[in-house]
């Protein structure tokens, strides 16, 4: 099956530090998510972007899906970006055959 | 607009006793998800539903069944709950397999003694 990796796993930042998340994926995707699991671990939906660039108030995402990976920007962190942001593919040709898979995550922590 | 609610969103259960995690959406989805996440283990699938139904075995589905009651709503029942089912449950829905946006529910914290 495809393989999702997203780097760093950790990452420590100052408030107001930029950081750029990565998710790199073995094979084309049907589409691509970005979620945010806040410390109370609720999921929220950052990103839709199986290509191309999009960008909401300080985030924004970058898929370059034929070089099989996506990029997560946060600029001016501050303390709520905290929590784990998980990277999702969905690769698939029709039917029953469309598979959904999550990568492991990278733990954001923001210090005041 | 509510999204995906789940319910109850804590249970504490003693090992053996049954229970039925309930699970809606008003996004008019037509595949619904059961995930389970676990420290270390990301989110692991249980079932899914493509379409109403439909029910599916994901990776992890001994112990757990699922109904697809309508197309709003999805349930998973343990039977028998075991301590190794302490997890956070979460609900999830999709306007179709492979298409648009998946959207969580809040969680479900379960804890079996």
């Amino acid at each position: 099956g495809i393989q999702v990796e997203q780097s760093p796993p950790d990452l420590i930042l100052q408030e107001g530090a930029n950081s750029t998340l990565r998710c790199n994926f073995s094979d084309s995707v049907n589409n691509l998510q970005w979620f945010h699991q806040n410390p109370w671990g609720q999921l929220i939906n950052l990103f839709y972007i199986p290509s191309g660039t999009k960008q909401n108030g300080r985030l924004s995402a970058t898929t370059v899906a034929t070089e099989r990976y996506s990029l997560l920007y946060i600029s001016s962190s501050q303390t709520t970006d905290s929590g784990v942001y998980f990277c999702a593919v969905v690769r698939g040709s029709g039917g029953s055959n469309y598979k959904l898979t999550f990568g492991k995550g990278t733990l954001l922590t923001v210090n005041p | 607009n509510a999204g995906v609610t789940q319910t109850p969103k804590f249970q504490v259960l003693k090992t053996g006793q049954s229970m039925t995690l309930q699970c809606a959406q008003d996004m008019n989805h037509n595949s619904m998800y059961w995930y389970r996440q676990d420290p270390g283990m990301g989110l692991r699938l249980i079932y899914y539903s493509a379409s109403e139904g439909t029910t599916d075995k994901g990776e992890v589905p001994n112990g757990y069944n699922v109904s697809r009651l309508n197309k709003r709503e999805f349930s998973l029942r343990l039977e028998s709950a075991a301590p190794s089912q302490t997890s956070v449950y979460f609900c999830a829905s999709m306007i179709d397999r492979g298409t648009g946006e998946l959207f969580f529910g809040e969680g479900s914290r379960l804890t079996v003694l």
